[in-house]
């Protein structure tokens, strides 16, 4: 079974913060795929990056940095220097390559304050 | 490429009657998956589609709720007979194979249905 937990409900920081938002994964494929979306209060759904099982590198774009860990099977993104633009639910999201299945957490809302 | 095109944006209905939402993936794209999204139950799978064909409809809550996907353009959600406990955002969302491209699902808008 595919699960994924995302065990932060809110997280309230204030501007210039740096934040860490926390996703831990299930799945019984050896090969998956992990995804971050952001829903900003417009309520579409938008999608900030792409992981790969075999791929633990960690990666960063711009004020945004991803950690991969396979042995904790966690999946952190953290935003660095937080802007109020920034305030938004992100999700966490699983593919397996056998099921096809895209499955998310409950999502973590992030509210920045000026 | 438009993206995922849904319709309506917005939907009211009075209980017990049928709810029709539509939605246009991307050209190309082999998967078509429909969500339900509450602030109860958050993001869940109702069904999902490859190459038309349903795969897994595990999600879908009950009989009253069924999906098609006639073409590679077009799929529909239908639910029949709607209940105020329907209400939620149906969001429709296409990718292309994750065996292959491992690429994400890209979403549309969204559609807020409110049953009254």
């Amino acid at each position: 079974a595919q699960k994924v937990t995302q065990a932060q409900t809110e997280i309230s920081v204030v501007e210039k913060e740096d934040v860490t938002l926390d996703c831990v994964y299930e799945t019984r494929d050896t090969t998956y795929y992990l995804f971050w979306y952001k829903q900003p209060p417009s309520g579409e759904l938008v999608f900030l990056i792409r992981r790969n099982s075999f791929d633990e590198q960690n990666e960063i774009s711009g004020r945004y940095s991803w950690n991969f860990q396979k042995s904790t099977s966690s999946f952190n993104f953290t935003i660095t220097a937080s802007q109020v633009v920034d305030s938004a639910v992100y999700f966490c999201a699983l593919r397996g390559v056998n099921t096809d299945k895209l499955i998310f957490g409950t999502g973590t809302r992030l509210q920045v304050f000026p | 490429d438009a993206g995922v095109i849904q319709s309506p944006r917005h939907e009211v209905t009075e209980m017990g009657q049928e709810v029709t939402l539509r939605c246009k993936p991307i050209s190309g794209h082999d998967y078509l998956f429909w969500y339900r999204q509450t602030m109860m139950r958050g993001l869940e799978l109702l069904i999902y589609f490859n190459n038309n064909v349903p795969i897994d409809d595990s999600g879908m809550p009950e009989d009253r709720f069924s999906a098609k996907m006639p073409n590679a353009s077009f799929s529909t959600l239908k639910i029949q007979p709607s209940e105020p406990r329907d209400s939620a955002v149906y969001f429709c969302a296409s990718s292309r194979l994750a065996s292959t491209f491992g690429t994400e699902a890209f979403f549309g808008q969204g559609t807020r249905l409110t049953v009254v």
